[in-house]
């Protein structure tokens, strides 16, 4: 099966402008996750949906992140306006309901300046 | 308490021998512990999991022992080899939702 597709690769934005990254999940996976990973450290989740309902955004900077899920399958995650600290790696995972076949993106690295 | 702590940050290892990474959990709720390799580049690649109902599991060369009443487990890699350095993160949630919490991440360096 064709795996979780993320775009693009690699971004490099100034610091206040806003940036989107996209999501294709595996094909019948209901649940889409979003995370941050800093540079050493552990990915850290942002968003978890589950069709095209929020399950979890707790730890989402709602004043300059948003995330949907339209139609319950591909996904955006968007930043406006970006800061120098949300340089990281920004990762998508799908998995069907439970987290059986829970499987990562490449992800896309993102660089503030 | 969500943290999920790992050590060491890193290891390096002969080609052969055994590499051991420790993880500790506070949440007593958690009832799935996968363990993820990660290449640059690459997002993590789900390695082995167990649930808190064994105490033990093996694939390969790759084992995860659990301690339940201690809240810790750990990845032993036996025999490793020069294709195993990586970066190794341990991750604790739950099975019903899917969320997990992961640890800070160990690079391995396997020397030829």
């Amino acid at each position: 099966e064709a795996g979780v597709a993320q775009s693009p690769r690699y971004k490099i934005i100034e610091k206040r402008q806003s940036v989107a990254f996209w999501c294709n999940p595996i094909s019948g996976h209901a649940t889409l996750y979003w995370y941050q990973q800093i540079l050493g450290q552990g990915p850290k989740l942002l968003i978890q949906f589950q069709n095209n309902g929020v399950v979890d955004d707790s730890q989402l900077p709602k004043d300059r992140f948003s995330a949907e899920r339209l139609k319950g399958v591909d996904s955006t995650l968007k930043i406006q306006p970006a800061k120098l600290e949300d340089s990281a790696v920004y990762l998508c995972a799908s998995s069907r309901p439970g987290g059986d076949g829970y499987t990562f993106g490449s992800g896309t690295r993102l660089t503030v300046v | 308490q969500q943290q999920v702590k790992q050590s060491p940050q890193s290891l390096i290892v002969q080609k052969g021998g055994i590499s051991i990474i420790n993880c500790a959990y506070e949440n007593t709720a958690f009832d799935y512990f996968p363990w993820y390799q990660q290449f640059p580049g690459k997002g993590p690649a789900l390695l082995i999991a167990i649930r808190p109902d064994v105490s033990e599991k093996k694939e390969g060369r790759f084992t995860i022992s659990f301690n339940k009443s201690a809240k810790q487990f750990s990845l032993h890699i036996m025999d490793s080899q020069p294709g195993d350095s990586a970066t190794y993160f341990c991750a604790a949630g739950s099975g019903n939702t899917g969320k997990l919490i992961f640890g800070q991440g160990t690079t391995l360096q396997v020397k030829p």
